[in-house]
């Protein structure tokens, strides 16, 4: 089974700084099966970013996506208020089917 | 619009049974596949389950492989998990998800593009 660590667990940035969220796999992945999701508190999680750099529709292009084999990165240039929240990557594949990392938190310092 | 409103939650007790409704609109739901995902309190995500559009492929996470079940009504529009011998473990909110998979060119891409608010299952005596 693949797994997927997110690093930092916890991120304190300031509105305006840049955040890089990292997914590592544990073993190579195909980058179009990596996904990114945004969850707010009392939200459903959003799709971001999919296939490791493709933006979902109406996500702003602060956000991006880059990676491969088993080092990805969620990218947020310049941080605004509402990005504050909790951030996923996803994995497709076999036994299970899809996997998620455990969460990175992006709070505001 | 697409829209995806999950119902049927609730309390039960440990050992007992629940059934989940997913009620899909704004899409051709016959044409996607569906997806069960939860989330405990506190905790992160984890997959549940997964039904292909016509039934045919079915897909269970081993924590819930034997006890639940995945099901669909393309003429209603509607995805079901219907959850047995539920345990303490298994109270979480239950989202339902449409899965966008598919190929373009040399590559084929899976996520989940749209996802229902919720249902709060819980699990206690």
């Amino acid at each position: 089974e693949i797994v997927l660590t997110q690093s930092p667990g916890t991120l304190s940035l300031s509105p305006g700084e840049r955040a890089a969220l990292s997914c590592r796999a544990s073993q190579s992945i195909s980058n179009s099966y990596l996904s990114w999701y945004q969850q707010k508190p009392g939200q459903a999680p959003r799709l971001l970013i999919y296939g490791a750099s493709s933006r979902a529709t109406g996500i702003p292009d602060r956000f991006s996506g880059s990676g491969s084999g088993t080092d990805f990165t969620l990218t947020i240039r310049r941080l605004e208020p509402e990005d504050f929240a909790v951030y996923y990557c996803q994995r497709y594949g076999s036994s299970p089917m899809y996997t998620f990392g455990q969460g990175t938190k992006l709070e505001i310092k | 619009e697409v829209q995806l409103v999950e119902s049927g939650g609730g309390l039960v007790q440990p050992g007992g049974s629940l059934r989940l409704s997913c009620a899909a609109s704004g899409f051709t739901f016959s044409s996607y596949g569906m997806n069960w995902v939860r989330q405990a309190p506190g905790k992160g995500l984890e997959w549940v389950s997964y039904i292909s559009s016509s039934s045919n492929n079915i897909y269970y996470a081993d924590s819930v492989k034997g006890r639940f079940t995945i099901s669909r009504d393309n003429a209603k529009n509607s995805l079901f998990l219907k959850m047995n011998s539920l345990r303490d473990e298994d109270t979480a909110v239950y989202y339902c998800a449409r899965d966008r998979g598919y190929c373009s060119g040399d590559s084929c891409y899976y996520y989940f593009d749209f996802w229902g608010q919720g249902n709060l299952v819980t699990v206690s005596s």
